[in-house]
């Protein structure tokens, strides 16, 4: 069984600042990958970022990036240069074996960016 | 515009009204699949398709039902609803099942069940 665990249930960021985002996950799979997206109050569900487990380098996508220590089993999101639109939910979610590409989600982090 | 729809996106019903949710994709995506998103629990698997004619049970199936007849559409069916099933529910797609895959949600569909 796989399972994501974030810790953070929210957090509070100033624009302009950098803020991470906690991830930690267990898995029994040999290869396996992680995912962060992004839940605005509208409710669609938007894919920010992703890391395999075997890829070399952590993941970056413009002002996401993705802080992967797998000896920690840790993927945490960092996002540069806060926005006031970054305000959303955030969930980590992991995909490994079985189970038609099933992805296990976090509870999710709720982040509100302020003045 | 590649994407996936989801009809309707709010609904209010009342306890054993059977009632579908459908989704579509225009993608020519594989796999489909269900998530219901409940508070402090996040989004959790109903039911999952690899192609037409396959489909197999997520994490929670209880009380639902699926079909895929046709590649872009995965309609779900709860066929006596119950007010445990009133939750954030998400259709998604994907073109594969490899570890990079990406997942492409549906807008949601906000049930009540009274």
């Amino acid at each position: 069984a796989q399972k994501i665990t974030q810790t953070q249930p929210g957090m509070f960021v100033q624009e302009k600042e950098a803020v991470t985002l906690d991830c930690t996950y267990d898995t029994s799979d040999p290869s396996y990958g992680l995912f962060w997206y992004k839940q605005p109050s509208s409710g669609e569900m938007i894919f920010l970022i992703y890391q395999g487990s075997y890829d070399q380098q952590n993941a970056t996508e413009g002002r996401y990036s993705l802080n992967f220590q797998k000896a920690r089993k840790s993927a945490n999101l960092v996002i540069s240069a806060s926005q006031l639109g970054d305000s959303a939910m955030y969930f980590c979610a992991i995909h490994g074996t079985g189970g038609g590409n099933k992805l296990t989600f976090g509870t999710g982090t709720q982040l509100k960016v302020e003045l | 515009e590649a994407q996936v729809t989801q009809n309707p996106r709010y609904l209010i019903t009342v306890t054993g009204k059977k009632l579908t949710v459908t989704c579509s994709q225009n993608m020519n995506h594989e796999y489909m699949s269900w998530y219901r998103q409940d508070p402090g629990l996040g989004l959790r698997q109903i039911y999952y398709s690899m192609n037409v004619e396959v489909t197999d049970k997520g994490d929670v199936p209880e009380g639902y039902k699926v079909s895929r007849k046709e590649k872009r559409n995965f309609p779900l069916i709860l066929e006596s609803p119950s007010p445990n099933q009133t939750s954030l529910y998400f259709c998604a797609s994907s073109a594969g099942a490899a570890r990079g895959e990406t997942q492409y949600f549906g807008p949601g569909t906000r049930l009540l069940v009274l």
